[in-house]
Order: structure tokens, then sequence, then C-alpha cells
């Protein structure tokens, strides 16, 4: 059973500070790997992709990748209470077709 | 708008009756997924359809649930008899290719009363 692993938290990280979320995956196939944000009651919204060993920025998001250690994180820079949402790791299968997701962490951020 | 287009928003059913979700991709994708969102529990995958074709459906309970993707119009996801556990989100996402990023729908809220 392909597995993909979050600390479901919550994580809370003060207004301008630093938001560290991890994943790790078990499918060593695995060659695309993306991050969602998703608010209460609505649906995953992309907020990164990555497919290659080591950063991607795109504005306040880092997103992280090590496929020898099976593991991605995403990294958000100064925080706003608007951030504060469930995020989803998904992976994809190895044949391309289908997002294995884990159940999330949850950030809070404080004002 | 372009984005990915699913009806109905909410959906109730009783239980014995079909829920049938519709599911617009994206303007130049010809990608579908299918997903269930249980109640506080992760997304998780039913089927991968292209124009006219089933390509995975392997997260697809084996009866009651069927899908597809005809030539002309959205995409359809059918359940069958449908039971209380049924009751969930379903998201339909699409994509411009395979293993290329996949942007979501508002999902439709089915229950079953």
């Amino acid at each position: 059973q392909k597995e993909v692993e979050q600390n479901s938290g919550p994580l809370s990280v003060p207004e301008g500070a630093i938001a560290s979320l991890n994943c790790t995956y078990s499918d060593r196939g695995s060659q695309s790997f993306f991050w969602y944000r998703q608010y209460s009651g609505k649906s995953p919204e992309l907020i990164m992709s990555i497919y290659s060993n080591g950063d991607k920025e795109d504005g306040r998001f880092t997103a992280q990748l090590n496929k020898a250690s099976q593991y991605v994180s995403l990294l958000i820079r100064d925080s706003q209470p608007s951030d504060s949402a469930t995020y989803l790791c998904a992976v994809n299968n190895q044949a391309g077709t289908a997002l294995i997701f884990g159940k999330g962490t949850t950030l809070s951020v404080s004002s | 708008n372009a984005g990915v287009m699913q009806n109905p928003r909410h959906l109730v059913r009783r239980r014995g009756q079909e829920a049938r979700l519709r599911c617009s991709p994206m303007k130049g994708h010809s990608h579908v997924y299918w997903y269930r969102q249980l109640p506080e529990e992760g997304l998780k995958f039913m089927v991968y359809l292209q124009k006219e074709n089933i390509i995975d459906e392997s997260g697809m309970p084996k009866e009651r649930f069927s899908a597809e993707f005809p030539k002309e119009g959205p995409s359809i996801l059918r359940i069958q008899q449908v039971v209380r556990g049924d009751s969930a989100a379903y998201f339909c996402a699409s994509s411009e290719d395979r293993d290329q990023p996949q942007h979501f729908g508002d999902g439709t809220r089915l229950s079953i009363l």
C-alpha cells in the first residue's frame, strides 16, 4: 500500500514566522510531488509542484525534495493569518494516473 | 470561468436512490480524475479518465459506482443504490496531461438520508 505521511498538527506559528511542513512517501518510483492548501469546507488549491531534488521557490513558498530520503517539505515565509489552513502533500503514483494524498497538516497562524 | 466546474454543489439523496455528479474540466484539459473525501479523512483517488476511456479505476468500489467521460459533455460519476456510507465530498480534478498538476473543482457534497 503506497502511503504519504504527514504530521496532522496543529502547527501553530506567530504571524511573520516561518512555517515548516513535512511529508514522507513510500513509493520510490514517484516522480511528481505537489502541495495543496485546503481551507475548511473548500476544495484543494494547488500551491506548489516539484519534480527534481532540491529547492523550488515561488513567492513566500519554498518546496524542498529529497528523493533519496523520500522526503518533501514546504516552507512558508512571513506567515500570515490567511495562511491558516490544512496543507496536503500529494505524490503521483508511478504510472502517473493518480495522486496519493497525505491526511494533511493543519497550520494556524496567530496575529 | 475557466476552472473545473462541478455540479451540483450539494446533493441530498435517500438510501437506495441514484446520485449523478457532473464535472467539466478546465479549458484545454482532457484528463479527468475523481476523488472522495470522507469526514475527517484524506482525499482518496477513485478513477482517472480521458475522453471516452477509463484509464485507471483502481480506487473505485467494484459495485454501485461507475464513471464516464463521453466525447461530448461532462464527466459523470454515478452512484447507484446509495447508502449512508456514501456521504462524502466528491472532488473532480483535471490536468493538461498525465502526471501534470491537477486542478480541483469546488466539489459535490453528497448527503444520504
